[in-house]
């Protein structure tokens, strides 16, 4: 059990519609860290977030946006989905950035747009 | 094209036997991490490789960074079926505004 956790574990939407995947990380991590897994492009870099501020962006759509609260939870919204956001979503912490401490991934939530 | 790259795709070995996957990177990186990953499960951090020339174990998985070449390696001997799964680098590349990139992977079986 790597300490992160995410829920729901599973989502079936329809195209159009909007979801919400959430994110609790380690006791102790500040920085958050949002990835999409899917069969062709492999693990792409979404977002990070660091002590509730937005630290680094990667290769997130514009319908995607995400947040970390007060409590260090993260959330991330999906709109306006389409059928190739079909995906495993992963959120990971660490105590600082990647340079010097291990990323430590939750289970992740598997998104069926249908 | 692929930031990093790992060869081989796949591997299927019969238990008992040693293997090799490599991590190549196109550009400087900072730091290497190994991760294994079950189908459909979460990343398990097996080891963080950060200087020229080091070397890290465990169990029977040894990894090695090779800074010059930018290059890692991940042994294992004597594989297992617990071996069995998707091996996974990533690393903190020049001009990665510090993200950590993922290569696609390695998904190794075991034959008992």
């Amino acid at each position: 059990d790597s300490g992160v956790t995410q829920t729901p574990k599973h989502l079936i939407t329809a195209t159009g519609q909007r979801v919400t995947l959430r994110c609790s990380p380690r006791s102790g991590d500040l920085s958050v860290y949002w990835y999409q897994q899917s069969l062709d492009q492999g693990l792409q870099f979404l977002i990070q977030y660091y002590n509730g501020e937005e630290r680094a962006k990667g290769n997130i759509l514009e319908r995607f946006s995400a947040q970390q609260f007060p409590d260090l939870h993260s959330e991330l919204n999906l709109s306006s989905l389409e059928l190739g956001d079909s995906a495993l979503y992963f959120c990971a912490s660490s105590v600082s950035g990647p340079n010097n401490s291990p990323l430590h991934f939750g289970n992740g939530t598997r998104l069926t747009v249908t | 094209s692929q930031e990093l790259e790992q060869s081989p795709q796949s591997l299927i070995v019969q238990e008992g036997k040693n293997l090799t996957i490599n991590c190549t990177s196109s550009k400087t990186l900072y730091g290497l991490y190994w991760y294994k990953q079950k189908y459909g499960e979460g990343l398990i951090f097996l080891m963080m490789l950060q200087k020229g020339g080091e070397e890290k174990s465990h169990e029977k998985i040894t990894a090695k960074l090779d800074e010059k070449k930018q290059q890692s390696s991940l042994h294992i001997t004597a594989s297992q079926p617990s071996h069995a799964g998707i091996y996974l680098c990533g690393a903190v590349l020049v001009g990665s505004q510090g993200n950590l990139i993922f290569g696609k992977g390695t998904k190794l079986s075991v034959k008992p």
